[in-house]
């Protein structure tokens, strides 16, 4: 079957530091992956997508950025974080009609 | 473009009570459409979903969806309320294979 991991769960960082936050995916081959980044009372953001291995989109200019070095993995990085930045962040494949969600990575930029 | 428009940020009914949440979309394209559900600090949870089948979907938890096209509207409802069923649920469309474009959600309050 189908799953999606992605870590940490949560992530305190100073304002300035770097961030890496991984997604990998398992049962499934050349997956389309996206990162959402979830705010209070806003919805989910859609900021980056992937339909292939080094293929990137951004939806959103901001301080973030993405990579996808293997075909089940997606990273979002970014170099100096930002208090903006704080929020909820969740990877998600889709093939067909089916999109699935990891747990999600709550980060708090201080 | 397509859009998706939840209708109330913040529900609130009785345990027993029917929960009707309602969702717009707005697509050029016969849309996939979907809702999610999401308990505090976790993902999001498939509830149900419509791909081109039968206009009324039942999903897990007694939750059902019914697409009408001429309303452009997909709304989520259940018959009868739990407590358990407190959480934000969201409402989402798509064309095949694309990304999910969400609504701003709808937080469910049920009270005893």
């Amino acid at each position: 079957s189908q799953t999606i991991h992605q870590w940490p769960a949560t992530l305190v960082q100073p304002v300035g530091s770097p961030l890496s936050l991984e997604c990998t995916v398992e049962g499934t081959s050349n997956p389309n992956l996206y990162w959402y980044r979830q705010a209070a009372g806003r919805g989910l953001q859609l900021l980056f997508y992937s339909v292939g291995i080094g293929q990137i989109s951004s939806e959103v200019p901001q301080n973030l950025s993405a990579s996808r070095p293997q075909d089940r993995q997606f990273i979002l990085s970014s170099k100096k974080l930002l208090l903006s930045d704080s929020g909820f962040y969740l990877c998600a494949w889709r093939t067909g009609t089916e999109a699935f969600f990891g747990q999600g990575t709550r980060l708090t930029v201080v | 473009a397509q859009s998706v428009t939840q209708l109330g940020s913040h529900v609130s009914v009785s345990e027993g009570a029917l929960v009707l949440l309602r969702c717009n979309y707005s697509s050029s394209v016969p849309p996939y459409l979907f809702w999610y559900v999401q308990y505090p600090n976790q993902g999001l949870q498939l509830l149900l979903k419509y791909t081109s089948a039968a206009t009324l979907v039942k999903g897990i938890n007694g939750f059902e969806a019914e697409f009408k096209k001429s309303e452009t509207s997909f709304h989520l409802t259940k018959p009868s309320a739990h407590m358990s069923d407190a959480a934000e649920y969201f409402c989402a469309v798509s064309e095949a294979g694309t990304a999910l474009i969400f609504g701003k959600g709808t937080t469910l309050s049920v009270s005893s």
